[in-house]
């Protein structure tokens, strides 16, 4: 089964210690990227990556990291996290076999719910 | 820059049509695209349209014109589960979509 697959699900954590938030996906794909969304804001990208060890931010990249050292897997590394960084989180994939050629559709994980106290 | 803007709350009656429109200000622009979240739940992608025009998949339509900058999602024979957020969604340049902040779709008895 085709998926992105985003762990933990939910993870409550204090100021300051370090996290890291996994993503895989299946599908082989180019593309993957890491947003954020709070109410009344949307989805904001965070940080994207074209292809393996090509990452570059998005709207809000402050406070985070990434890598992308295989094709299937994206994380998101918080070094110290913050509470304003509590927020639900959503990492997604999709196929670009040619640039500026059509949108692939992205493929979403089920999300991340972290709370920062 | 890019911007997106899209209603917040939109109420409709089950059985009804509905109208979500999205402007768009984006350099680069390749598409437009919708997606769909419930609450809880992840976005999923709706439809997609590159060119002028109207995109019919089922009971939802998805209309683009270019020239407007403007787009819009209809949906059809309005069901209780049509209820949730819809976003709409371009791509900038090479990057991955940027979304618009969402708009919550009631669909009433």
């Amino acid at each position: 089964e085709a998926q992105v697959t985003q762990n933990p699900r939910y993870l409550i954590t204090v100021t300051g210690k370090k996290l890291t938030v996994t993503c895989s996906q299946n599908m082989n794909h180019e593309y993957m990227s890491w947003y954020r969304q709070d109410p009344g804001l949307g989805l904001r990208q965070i940080y994207y990556s074209m292809n393996v060890e090509v990452t570059d931010k998005g709207d809000v990249p402050e406070g985070y990291k990434v890598s992308r050292k295989e094709k299937r897997n994206f994380p998101l590394i918080l070094e110290s996290p913050s509470p304003n960084q509590t927020s639900l989180y959503f990492c997604a994939s999709s196929a670009d076999r040619s640039r500026g050629g059509p949108n692939q559709p992205q493929h979403f994980g089920d999300g991340t719910r972290l709370s920062i106290l | 820059g890019q911007s997106l803007e899209q209603p917040s709350e939109v109420t409709a009656v089950e059985g009804a049509i509905v109208q979500i429109n999205c402007t768009y200000q984006t350099s680069g622009f390749y598409g437009l695209s919708w997606y769909q979240q419930h609450d809880g739940g992840a976005p999923t992608f709706l439809s997609y349209n590159a060119l002028d025009g109207l995109e019919e998949t089922g009971r939802f339509s998805s209309f683009l014109s270019r020239s407007d900058s403007y787009g819009y999602l209809l949906l059809q024979e309005l069901q209780m589960k049509d209820s949730a957020s819809y976003f709409c969604a371009v791509r900038r340049g090479n990057t991955p979509l940027v979304f618009g902040k969402g708009t919550r779709l009631s669909v009433i008895a």
